[in-house]
Parts: C-alpha cells; sequence; structure tokens
C-alpha cells in the first residue's frame, strides 16, 4: 500500500512569489492534515481538510490556504512568500475520526530566499 | 493552554541504557497522547500512543507511563538501540479538533 505521497520534494522561491505544494493520501483516508515544522519550533498545525472541506484551521495568516480534490488530494498553497515561511511542510492522511493518529508524508522542503 | 512541553531538546545515552523523554500539558480536555518517531529526512512515523483512561502503555521496547492528576506523560525506550537514534516528539489532541499539538522534540543519541 502506498503511503502518503508529497510533491516536490525541495522547492525554491523568492520572497513575494506563491508556493503550491501538493499531498495524496493513502488510498481510503479520506481527511488530509498539513504542518509546517520550522527548525527548532516542532510541528505546528496548519489546516485540516475531510471530504472536500476546510475542517479546522491553525495560527496561520490568510496567505496560507488550500484545498481538497474529489479524489481527496491536496493543495497547500503560500502566497506573498515571506522568509520565515522556509520551513519543512508535512501532510498526513486518516480515516475520520483519527482515533489512531495520522501517518505522514515525507514532507515538501521550502525555501524562501 | 495548548501547548505542549517537552524535555530534554537533546539525550545521549549508551547501548543498552534506558532512554527517558517527558512531557506536560495544561488542557485536561486532551484525549489522546502519540509519541512519534522522526528520521532525518523523513515524515514523523507514530511509535505508540495512549488515552487517558490508562496508566501504562508497553509495546515491546516502548513504554508509555500516564500521569493524569500530574499532567504528564513519558516514553521510556528499554535496551536502547543505535537505531534508535532519531527525533522524538511527544502530541496531543483533542478527537473532536482532529489536530495534534506537538511537543517541541528530543533529539536521541544512542551511542555504541
Amino acid at each position: 500500500e502506498a503511503g502518503v505521497t508529497q510533491s516536490p520534494t525541495h522547492l525554491i522561491k523568492t520572497r513575494g512569489q506563491q508556493a503550491t505544494l501538493r499531498c495524496s493520501p493513502i488510498s481510503g483516508h479520506t481527511s488530509v492534515y498539513w504542518y509546517q515544522q520550522a527548525l527548532g519550533l516542532g510541528l505546528q498545525f496548519l489546516l485540516w481538510y475531510d471530504e472536500g472541506e476546510e475542517r479546522n484551521r491553525g495560527n496561520f495568516p490568510p496567505r496560507f490556504s488550500g484545498r481538497q480534490f474529489p479524489n481527496y488530494s491536496s493543495e497547500l498553497n503560500v502566497n506573498a512568500l515571506e522568509l520565515e515561511d522556509s520551513a519543512l511542510y508535512l501532510c498526513a492522511s486518516s480515516l475520520v475520526p483519527a482515533f489512531y493518529g495520522y501517518t505522514f508524508g515525507s514532507g515538501t522542503r521550502l525555501t524562501v530566499v | 493552554q495548548q501547548q505542549v512541553k517537552q524535555s530534554p531538546q537533546s539525550l545521549i545515552v549508551q547501548k543498552g541504557g534506558i532512554s527517558i523523554i517527558n512531557c506536560a500539558y495544561e488542557n485536561t480536555a486532551f484525549d489522546y497522547f502519540p509519541w512519534y518517531q522522526q528520521f532525518p529526512g523523513k515524515g514523523p512515523a507514530l511509535l505508540i500512543a495512549i488515552r487517558p483512561d490508562v496508566s501504562e502503555k508497553k509495546e515491546g521496547r516502548f513504554t508509555i507511563s500516564f500521569n493524569k492528576s500530574a499532567k504528564q506523560f513519558s516514553l521510556h525506550i528499554m535496551d536502547s538501540q543505535p537505531g534508535d537514534s532519531a527525533t522524538y516528539f511527544c502530541a496531543a489532541s483533542l478527537q473532536g479538533a482532529q489536530k495534534l499539538v506537538f511537543g517541541q522534540g528530543t533529539r536521541l543519541t544512542i551511542n555504541p
């Protein structure tokens, strides 16, 4: 069974640009979660999508947005990139409710220069 | 109130020793406490988890101890091996919110 897949693996953008990160959940999982892992800051919850709807959102500005497609894959968009957006962005999926935790992908390393 | 505090930040243990990582939380509504293991270049992987109605859970060499009154929980790795060298994260969640609040992580190094 394929795990959670994320693309691209690495992404380098210039300050002010937009970044798009993609995630394919495990087959059968309807929920997708996005986390930011900045150096030394642990993992911070960004967004939760389920059945195409945004269900919960962390304490991030509106320039962090996303969507979930009918096949349950998801995109994370970051507009007006700032240097501090440089981080590892992790996607996870689960069956809802996530009684047994998530399965994470390997992440997209976003570098803003 | 949504924070989970994890200590130590880094830990060095000799092969065969016991590794202990501690976490504390404030929100008594948290109802699920997992531990994740992360190797460089990989996403975190669920290691073991506990619910607050249980004081201890053991899976192989990994044990979670949970103290509800003190609002603390810890991970014990018995007979630590070099392959256990990784970053460990504790977390807590509210079932309805479907989000995990993570500790800051502990970088564990097992010396051969």
